[in-house]
């Protein structure tokens, strides 16, 4: 069984600072680990995800996310903050081959501060 | 290239009734998911739908059914509707499989229960 939580159900940064969203998985098999994003009203767009190789992966919007195997975490990162990144994200996890469905997060809702 | 579509995007049903929903993939995808997202409980799988055959099940009741069309057009249904199916549900299709090539998540249909 897989499952990941998301520390901090709100986070707020000032435009132009770091945006830091912390993720952290259980998992019986190797993970697989997505980052999504959702703007009110709307579906979940895809901002990243890790498979198998290279640890650190970058995503769209300026967006990247680390692996750490032993510590269990996918933090989700960008470097200067924009008022189009205030929405709600969501880390997920699956455990692939026959496993094919996703396992949510609870979510962040981040805010910009002008 | 079109997304994928869900209609209808509102919807007010009353308790007891039964209603069904409708998900188009983007053209070529065949794998079709289902999550329903509500404040309480998050983003929760239901099913998953590969060439006209369920492929994964979530732990809902069998009030909540589905089925894939050979077009690849997905339908669920939920019967003897309750408050508590009042819900954002969100289609998500994939070409083949979720941990290759990720989702592509539809706008969602707003489910109101009264």
């Amino acid at each position: 069984a897989q499952s990941v939580t998301q520390l901090g159900s709100h986070v707020s940064v000032s435009e132009g600072a770091l945006v830091l969203l912390r993720c952290n998985y259980s998992s019986s098999v190797p993970p697989y680990l997505f980052w999504y994003v959702q703007y009110p009203n709307q579906g979940l767009q895809l901002l990243l995800k890790y498979t198998t190789g290279a640890t650190l992966v970058k995503g769209i919007n300026g967006f990247e996310a680390e692996f750490k195997k032993s510590e269990t975490s996918f933090h989700l990162t960008k470097p200067s903050a924009h008022m189009s990144d205030a929405a709600e994200y969501f880390c997920a996890v699956s455990g692939g081959g026959l496993d094919e469905k996703l396992t949510f997060g609870t979510g962040t809702r981040l805010t910009i501060i002008p | 290239k079109a997304g994928v579509t869900q209609t209808p995007r509102y919807l007010i049903k009353t308790r007891g009734q039964q209603v069904t929903l409708s998900c188009s993939p983007i053209s070529g995808h065949r794998s079709v998911s289902w999550y329903q997202q509500t404040p309480g409980q998050g983003l929760q799988f239901l099913f998953e739908y590969f060439s006209e055959t369920q492929r994964n099940k979530g732990n809902f009741p069998g009030r909540f059914s589905g089925r894939q069309f050979s077009n690849s057009r997905s339908e669920m249904n939920v019967s003897t509707l309750e408050l508590g199916d009042s819900a954002l549900y969100l289609c998500a299709s994939s070409l083949d499989s979720l941990t290759n090539y990720g989702y592509t998540f539809g706008s969602g249909t707003r489910l109101t229960v009264v």
